[in-house]
């Protein structure tokens, strides 16, 4: 398809594992973004990549929690060793390069931690 | 304090009321961007605008740059623009920018 996608869109855990959640952005966007939104919060950045400069980690809550950009396409977010405080629906955006160009957004992995 | 501050946090209206979202930031940015978020999580992107107005259908946003300040409008409401509404603000961070969002305005239109 043409936009971005993330898979699983369902993921229900164990408390203690780990999981990976995959973000497919738009072919060609050099930018790509994560985030996430707990039960009624809003949305909070957690790590940005653009192009082959070194990632914006500056989000990520904690060191259980990784991401890679393989390629300049696909990311992964890894989270090690899940709390119950990580269940959250976890979102992926991407952009073209540029200050001043539209994100667009997938449509969200729901992880449930229990 | 958020550097995105959005008001209300809740909006009611009935059927065809004309709606007005605010959305203010404390620093300079590159584009502020409009998104309808529906119950169940899917966010839609609604407007992306750096400087003056734009207008889609019964929507339009308008921002103020220099009071760094941008309005989302809906004209005639109906119950489908039930959602939440966020701004997000591209914000200055190292070099580059990094969209920051409000808490989101939670709209329900009644018929």
């Amino acid at each position: 398809g043409a936009g971005v996608s993330q898979s699983p869109s369902n993921k229900v855990t164990e408390k203690g594992k780990d999981v990976e959640l995959r973000c497919d952005p738009i072919s060609g966007h050099t930018a790509l973004y994560w985030y996430r939104q707990s039960l009624g919060q809003g949305l909070e950045f957690l790590i940005y990549f653009q192009g082959n400069s070194a990632p914006d980690k500056s989000g990520l809550p904690s060191d259980r929690f990784s991401a890679e950009r393989t390629g300049g396409s696909v990311s992964t977010l890894t989270i090690q060793r899940t709390q119950q405080e990580d269940s959250a629906v976890y979102l992926c955006a991407s952009s073209s390069q540029g200050a001043r160009t539209e994100a667009f957004f997938g449509q969200g992995t729901r992880l449930t931690v229990v | 304090k958020n550097e995105v501050e959005q008001s209300p946090q809740n909006l009611t209206a009935q059927e065809g009321e004309f709606i007005t979202i605010n959305c203010s930031y404390s620093v300079g940015i590159s584009a502020l961007h409009w998104l309808q978020q529906h119950p169940g999580g899917g966010i839609v992107s609604l407007f992306m605008l750096s400087s003056g107005k734009k207008k889609h259908g019964r929507l339009i946003a308008t921002i103020n740059i220099q009071e760094k300040h941008s309005s989302l409008h809906i004209t005639a409401s109906h119950p489908r623009d039930s959602a939440v509404y966020i701004c997000a603000a591209k914000l200055p961070s190292g070099g580059s920018y990094i969209p920051t969002f409000g808490r989101g305005t939670s709209l329900i239109v009644h018929p």
